[in-house]
């Protein structure tokens, strides 16, 4: 596709529930990162992969928290027994290698009921 | 790590105005720096980028500067248009290539 896609759009859970959140990159591009925003806040790094494998995920806020890239292209963010807290936007970003510029999708809202 | 601080927080500008957006970064190592466009329900769109290497980039109505001994760069958008509203974020990155964001700034461009 032209730009980067996240689906869904909008979640609404559960406290205590299981969600994951897919990120299709631009294509070709090697590098992905997942971004959190909270209402009025710039984005925080969560994660980044580098081909398949997660080159940083110092982000991660606790192990509640996982995100794959297993075939290098289309990556999943999991969040486990889900909070309140995590109810945010959340936005992936891919760029053709690890230092040019980053593009950002459209996010996914979390709603933690 | 890297901190990066965005003023002013909103800015109210007439159309045809110029608007100044800036922000200061604490990482001497910081790199590259990408300012980032946000409209309601959107995610950040890149609108400029500058590398430590370059003090200055321009492009048509927008340009950014870099001073690195000051650590601060700064977004100026020149003649302003209704179409520029929105919230803008500034971003600074170190050898980990993690962005690290400024808090954003609401500028709303009044016709």
């Amino acid at each position: 596709g032209a730009g980067v896609s996240q689906t869904p759009s909008n979640k609404v859970t559960e406290k205590g529930k299981y969600v994951e959140l897919r990120c299709d990159p631009i294509s070709g591009h090697t590098a992905l990162y997942w971004y959190r925003q909270s209402l009025g806040q710039g984005p925080e790094f969560l994660i980044y992969f580098q081909g398949t494998g997660a080159a940083d995920d110092s982000g991660l806020p606790n192990d509640r928290f996982f995100a794959v890239r297993p075939e290098g292209s289309v990556s999943t963010l999991k969040i486990q027994r889900t909070e309140r807290g995590d109810s945010a936007v959340y936005l992936c970003a891919s760029s053709l290698r690890m230092e040019t510029s980053k593009f950002f999708g459209p996010g996914t809202r979390l709603t933690v009921l | 790590g890297e901190n990066v601080e965005q003023h002013p927080s909103t800015l109210s500008v007439q159309e045809g105005d110029s608007a100044v957006i800036k922000c200061t970064y604490s990482d001497s190592a910081s790199n590259y720096f990408p300012w980032y466009k946000q409209e309601l329900g959107k995610g950040p769109q890149l609108i400029i980028d500058i590398r430590s290497n370059v003090g200055e980039k321009k492009d048509q109505r927008i340009a950014v500067t870099l001073n690195k001994t000051a650590k601060h760069f700064s977004l100026h958008i020149t003649e302003t248009q209704p179409e520029d509203s929105a919230v803008y974020f500034c971003a600074a990155r170190t050898g980990g290539n993690m962005l690290t964001f400024g808090g954003g700034t609401r500028l709303m461009v009044k016709p």
